[in-house]
């Protein structure tokens, strides 16, 4: 079964780091691009970017660009979204989906960013 | 940057009933559309890719269609579980993807 499993719930503090995590199984994992998409109830799903973990290549939107970084680990079958700034504004659900049509998606990383 | 206008806002209808979602494109995505389900409390579910293919394990009651700027999602014999927020998606002019705000199914 392709899987993806996304690490747990986060509280921080604005301007704290974090790095969120994404898990991928049932797959070859180099073989497909793997995406971010925030959630919120004010701006809906916003594409944030993804990444070819077959070189490490990364498209981000200019939405995004600069603030987040996404990476991936070929040993681990693993792609992760990182902030080294958080903002109040970061707070959201996020979800790793797999593809340019995204299927399947992970079931999502509650983020919290509160003083 | 595509802008995706979904309409209505919300529908509601009765089992057994067909639900109607439009999709509109402010440019042309080809056939590169997506639809998704999303249950509350859950992540999104892909239901059609290419405009009018089904994933897999999707209902066949479940359909797809249009091309260049229109899209349509048509959802015949309505069931309960249907209830869901559902939202296209475009791939066809990034970045970045975009999607659409979504359509609201309730059940009367």
């Amino acid at each position: 079964e392709v899987q993806l499993v996304q690490s747990g719930p986060e509280v921080k503090k604005p301007g704290e780091s974090l790095m969120i995590s994404c898990k991928a199984s049932g797959y070859s994992f180099t073989s497909y691009w793997i995406n971010w998409v925030r959630q919120t109830p004010g701006k809906g799903l916003e594409w944030m970017g993804r990444i070819n973990p077959r070189d490490s290549q990364t498209n981000y939107s200019p939405s995004f660009q600069g603030h987040v970084t996404i990476s991936a680990d070929r040993s681990v079958n693993t792609v992760y979204l990182q902030w080294s700034g958080l903002r109040a504004s970061d707070t959201a659900m996020y979800f790793c989906a797999r593809h340019n049509w995204f299927d399947p998606w992970g079931q999502g990383t509650l983020v919290t960013v509160s003083p | 940057e595509i802008v995706l206008t979904q309409s209505p806002a919300t529908l509601s209808l009765s089992p057994g009933e067909t639900a109607t979602l439009s999709c509109r494109a402010s440019q042309s995505v080809s056939n590169n559309l997506a639809w998704y389900q999303q249950k509350p409390g859950q992540a999104p579910r892909l239901l059609i890719y290419g405009a009018y293919i089904r994933a897999t394990g999707i209902p066949a009651r479940f359909s797809g269609s249009g091309s260049g700027t229109e899209f349509t999602l048509t959802i015949s014999s309505l069931q309960s579980e249907d209830l869901a927020v559902y939202y296209c998606q475009q791939y066809n002019n990034w970045p970045p993807w975009t999607f659409g705000q979504g359509t609201k199914v309730e059940i009367k």
